[in-house]
């Protein structure tokens, strides 16, 4: 069974430090590995997505994925109030034979203190 | 904004209706992904539909089916409404490419359905 953990916080950061949101997977056979912002009472957004191990990033936003150790992190650097929100982690298994959709965390409310 | 469109915004039923909700795919994409995202939770996958047959499903009973239409656009149907129906209704669309990038889902603004 796919699970995906998140911390659901609430997370406060201090405007213009970095924030850093985390994130583990159960199922080793997960291959893609996004990150969707969700402001309240709306949809989510998408930010980011990783396939590699490694960094990835993207302006003020890194993405990291340890495939080894089942985590894959975001980091908000330079944090601003409008960064404050919802962070969905969302994992894809791509098995070829059909769509198994993605499996998303709870999310961790960030909220960034002026 | 995505270009996913989803209709209506809000919408109010009583335990044992039935409901109809829609979405239109952003211009180019020919994968529709219908999610439930209940208050406090994350989005959880109901099925998705490619080429109009359905492509894989979560774990929701059939009282939950769909429909796409030659244009991408795409049906979510809901049958006998329970209370815990009530949530954030969530319409992503995608262009498969046979590559690890065939999940890159883009999410619709949602349809609120409340179940009294």
């Amino acid at each position: 069974q796919k699970e995906v953990e998140q911390n659901s916080g609430p997370l406060s950061v201090p405007e213009g430090a970095i924030a850093s949101l985390n994130c583990t997977y159960s199922d080793r056979g997960s291959q893609s590995f996004f990150w969707y912002r969700q402001y309240s009472g709306k949809s989510p957004e998408l930010i980011m997505f990783i396939y590699s191990n490694g960094d990835k990033e993207d302006g003020r936003f890194t993405a990291q994925l340890n495939k080894a150790s089942q985590y894959v992190s975001l980091l908000i650097r330079d944090s601003q109030p409008s960064d404050s929100a919802t962070y969905l982690c969302a994992v894809n298994i791509y098995s070829g034979g059909g769509a198994d959709g993605l499996t998303f965390g709870k999310g961790t409310h960030l909220i960034i203190q002026p | 904004e995505t270009g996913v469109t989803q209709s209506p915004t809000h919408l109010i039923k009583t335990r044992g209706q039935q409901v109809t909700l829609r979405c239109s795919s952003q211009s180019g994409h020919n994968t529709v992904s219908w999610y439930q995202q209940a208050l406090g939770q994350g989005p959880q996958f109901i099925f998705q539909y490619y080429r109009e047959e359905e492509n894989g499903r979560g774990n929701f009973p059939p009282r939950f089916s769909g429909l796409q239409f030659p244009n991408y656009s795409s049906e979510l149907n809901v049958n006998a409404l329970e209370l815990d129906d009530s949530a954030l209704y969530l319409c992503a669309s995608s262009l498969p490419s046979g590559g690890l990038d065939q999940e890159t889902q883009y999410f619709g603004p949602g349809t609120r359905l409340l179940v009294l």
